[in-house]
């Protein structure tokens, strides 16, 4: 069975540009979750979705970040115009259910200079 | 808000010793859970426990969640268990959401 995948593995941008992040959950699971991790820092929660409803976005960035996951599936993370705090590793995870254990993908890392 | 707080921030050991690792967390939690990371490198979760004690291979996971804390013991430490653990709190509708610490990053010697 396939793990949790996402893409690209790797992005370096200048601030104000935007950048897109793709999460592949593992096929079944209708619930799946983004984390931003900055450097020698615990993941922090950002959105997380139940099949193709968003059930807590409290935590992400309303002004510049966006996050859909339109036919409860796969799963994309957008960042608007990007600033130099949102350099982190952003980890996708899913689950079986809300509330099963959590499987993550090898996340994305991002610079912002 | 929901705080996490992990010791120590880093550890370094020697082949053979043991290691604990505390997780202290500032309110109500459904669980605890135990991952592990490799620089560069996804989370795996290591153990999961509600309250008690919880065994897998040399990994020893103890939560009192009356007293808000757990602890993590690894025995006989080997150079591959070098990396970061870090602890989370379940919380939230249905325990989906996850409260992470800061993380102990060990490096073991040979």
């Amino acid at each position: 069975e396939a793990g949790v995948t996402q893409s690209p593995r790797y992005a370096v941008l200048q601030e104000g540009q935007a950048v897109s992040f793709w999460c592949d959950p593992i096929s079944g699971h209708d619930t799946l979750y983004w984390y931003q991790q900055p450097r020698d820092q615990g993941p922090q929660l950002l959105v997380y979705f139940r099949d193709e409803a968003v059930i807590d976005n409290s935590q992400l960035p309303s002004d510049r970040f966006s996050a859909v996951r339109p036919k409860g599936t796969n799963s994309t993370l957008k960042i608007q115009s990007a600033k130099q705090g949102d350099t982190a590793t952003y980890l996708c995870a899913s689950s079986l259910i809300q509330g099963a254990e959590q499987f993550f993908g090898p996340g994305t890392r991002l610079t912002v200079l | 808000g929901q705080q996490v707080q992990q010791s120590p921030a880093s550890l370094v050991l020697q082949e053979g010793e043991n290691a604990e690792l505390q997780c202290n967390f500032s309110s109500t939690a459904t669980r605890l859970q135990w991952f592990y990371q490799r620089p560069g490198g996804s989370l795996v979760s290591l153990l999961s426990n509600p309250s008690g004690t919880k065994h897998t291979g040399r990994l020893t996971s103890t939560t009192v969640t009356k007293e808000r804390r757990g602890s993590l013991h690894i025995s006989s430490s080997q150079i591959t268990d070098s990396g970061t653990y870090l602890c989370a709190m379940e919380s939230g509708n249905a325990g989906a959401k996850l409260t992470f610490g800061g993380g102990t990053r060990l490096t073991v010697r040979p």
